[in-house]
């Protein structure tokens, strides 16, 4: 009964691939979010999708693209992978966009370019 | 910039011991604050949050945190900790009139409960 999953756990892949994550929520939510945990721990925003739309667009490279197929699906591909890519990802989702709603986190993906 | 302080890198302490994790935010508006729990290898859990009303918010596995407006802070406490608390402790603020959603997560402080 995993509320919101992320596919593959780990991701080992060489410079200059292409690749996706999947996330998917069964809570029903809105809105979804991808967050990147650098190597010191640090988490922070990518992008906000609500109902499908992107909302939150932090400094991301464009080599990084989310897609949301439907409202319980947040994709995130990344093109022509770099060395500081290397990161874990996590997706999270809540009912909606407001300040007032929790959001809850998948297990993360654990991103190494080599 | 809006962010969110963590002053402990790294807490030790040993079993049954009280411990309190320190969270301040930088922030001239009103906030929603959050405390998230990350096990080893595992996602982020919530712990509890504060919306409004009573400054003294009471979580899950025994922790409570108070926010203090004055002082712009969100300490987390837990009178006696356990071996299985052992993990990594996220504070996390959500500005009213920030981007819709947001959060913006401290550096994190790794609890280390010790036999």
């Amino acid at each position: 009964d995993t509320a919101v999953s992320q596919t593959p756990k780990y991701l080992v892949t060489q410079m200059g691939n292409d690749k996706s994550i999947k996330c998917e929520q069964n809570l029903g939510h809105d809105t979804m979010y991808w967050y990147k945990q650098d190597s010191k721990k640090f988490l922070k925003i990518m992008f906000s999708y609500n109902n499908k739309e992107l909302i939150i667009n932090e400094t991301v490279p464009n080599r990084f693209s989310p897609k949301s197929p439907d409202k319980a699906h947040l994709n995130l591909h990344i093109n022509s992978l770099e060395l500081g890519d290397s990161a874990v990802y996590f997706c999270a989702s809540s009912h909606g966009g407001t300040s007032t709603d929790t959001q809850y986190f998948g297990p993360g993906t654990r991103l190494t370019v080599l | 910039a809006q962010s969110v302080t963590q002053l402990d890198s790294q807490v030790p302490v040993f079993e049954e011991a009280p411990v309190e994790l320190r969270c301040n935010y930088s922030s001239s508006v009103s906030v929603y604050l959050f405390w998230y729990v990350q096990y080893p290898n595992q996602g982020l859990q919530l712990l509890l949050k504060y919306l409004s009303g009573s400054t003294l918010v009471k979580g899950i596995n025994g922790f409570e945190a108070e926010f203090n407006k004055s002082q712009t802070s969100f300490h987390l406490r837990k009178p006696s900790v356990h071996i299985s608390d052992t993990a990594e402790y996220f504070c996390a603020v959500k500005y009213y009139g920030g981007s819709q959603g947001n959060l913006i997560f401290g550096k994190g402080t790794k609890l280390s409960v010790k036999p």
